[in-house]
């Protein structure tokens, strides 16, 4: 079964604590991307990456890290520094990079920070 | 930065009625692309838009793209129970930063 896994689903920390959240695709895509997504709002992209080795800010960028050290993995990390990371996590991946190919997404991780 | 902005944010209509959902984007857009989201779920791929003017349909989805491609239209006909969800845009700017911009989405629920 070809796909995005993200796991966990659900994901509590506490504050001040880093976390590392999980994105795995078997789909040979070489586009990976991480989106933030808070109640009743859209997408905003975080990070993306078009090739192994290589990512790119996205529009909210501060207080992440991430790292493509395999095609099929593009983890994300939320740090200390990113002040209010409760939010629904959402990774996906295309083929094409981002010029007018189909994103597929991952069924998401709901961090929540105590 | 390339926005864009969907409405309305909210849409509540009886089953059978019609709905649609409108996407504007504040740039020129070489591709439009619609996503579902169900409640709890993660967004499904539903189409891709990329001719001036374009119109595509599945069963009770009409999808359009503007003449100017700066704008985009969603129409349900006799929504049904299964239809509830969060219906998204996505733009794909034409000039240089090709990153594909999310719309707000708008939340559809039906009274049945």
């Amino acid at each position: 079964d070809g796909g995005i896994t993200q796991s966990p689903k659900y994901l509590f920390r506490k504050e001040g604590q880093n976390v590392t959240l999980s994105c795995e695709q078997n789909l040979n895509h070489d586009a990976m991307y991480w989106y933030r997504q808070d109640p009743g709002q859209g997408l905003r992209l975080i990070y993306y990456s078009q090739i192994v080795n290589d990512f790119q800010k996205g529009d909210i960028a501060e207080g992440y890290s991430v790292s493509r050290e395999k095609k099929e993995s593009f983890p994300l990390t939320v740090t200390s520094a990113q002040k209010n990371p409760t939010a629904f996590y959402l990774c996906a991946s295309s083929s094409l990079g981002l010029r007018t190919d189909t994103q597929y997404f991952g069924p998401g991780t709901r961090l929540t920070v105590l | 930065g390339q926005q864009v902005m969907q409405i309305p944010q909210y849409q509540h209509v009886q089953e059978g009625e019609d709905f649609t959902t409108y996407c504007n984007s504040s740039t020129t857009l070489s591709n439009i692309q619609w996503y579902k989201q169900r409640p709890g779920g993660h967004p499904v791929f539903l189409i891709q838009l990329v001719k001036s003017g374009e119109v595509k349909k599945q069963k009770r989805l009409t999808f359009q793209f503007g003449e100017a491609k700066k704008n985009s239209s969603l129409h349900i006909t006799a929504t049904q129970t299964t239809d509830v969800g969060t219906y998204f845009c996505a733009g794909l700017s034409n000039f240089g930063n090709e990153k594909l911009t999310f719309g707000t989405g708008t939340r559809l629920t039906i009274i049945p």
